[in-house]
């Protein structure tokens, strides 16, 4: 019920295209959805963020689009470029819980020049 | 905006030893500290919470006698890894959750600590 799925492991994109990431939850509690962007050997950062109350949120190149219906959210990074080559997490939180996040499994994503 | 810091960023200790690893807020107070532990190629694992002036809240199957955590203050966690095994070597990241405002659940990561046990 605390599971954060994501999908897909690993993801390679050409530099310029539109890189997709999808995470699927089971806990409707669940009322903060965050992005991480980690890079070899450093602790995450964070991208983004949405609440459920909102069906997208863009900041710069990157979108987070939101179906509360679905219980599924994902992550798309426009005109995507080598320097965003890193690891992705997404992950969710419940605020009853001490903001606690449950992590999905991380996307590996390459972008070639 | 909000910057977390670990010290030291990588150690190398004997089996049997213990390590202390620190996690500071620099410019904000932290109610709230996180400690994961994350393998090669896989996710976070969260492995305790603490808020300051109380005791550590571990999750399951983490064993609290050898990961000791301290928050004594609003800005430093420790926690200490007692007779280490090569089994811990891990990268440790610690994050930290300020008091409630804009920050809404907003986590900020510290930069992570490399342990290797020989």
């Amino acid at each position: 019920q605390q599971q954060v799925k994501q999908s897909p492991q690993s993801l390679i994109v050409q530099k310029g295209g539109i890189s997709i990431i999808n995470c699927a939850y089971e806990n409707t509690a669940f009322d903060y959805f965050p992005w991480y962007q980690q890079f070899p050997g450093k602790g995450p950062a964070l991208l983004i963020a949405i609440r459920p109350d909102v069906s997208e949120k863009k900041e710069g190149r990157f979108t987070i689009s939101f179906n509360k219906s679905a219980k599924q959210f994902s992550l798309h990074i426009m005109d995507s470029q080598p320097g965003d080559s890193a690891t992705y997490f997404c992950a969710a939180s419940f605020y009853n819980q001490g903001g606690k996040l449950i992590f999905g499994q991380g996307t590996e994503l390459s972008v070639k020049p | 905006g909000a910057v977390v810091s670990q010290h030291p960023s990588w150690v190398i200790c004997k089996s049997g030893t213990s390590v202390k690893i620190e996690c500071r807020s620099l410019d904000f107070q932290a109610t709230t500290m996180f400690w994961y532990r994350q393998f090669p190629k896989q996710s976070l694992m969260l492995m305790a919470t603490s808020n300051e002036g109380s005791k550590a809240t571990y999750e399951q199957g983490v064993e609290k006698d050898k990961f000791l955590i301290n928050h004594a203050s609003l800005t430093l966690s420790t926690l200490t890894v007692t007779s280490a095994h090569p089994e811990d070597s891990s990268f440790y990241i610690c994050s930290a959750r300020g008091l409630s405002g804009n920050s809404y659940n907003e986590q900020f990561f510290g930069p992570g600590t490399r342990l290797t046990v020989l």
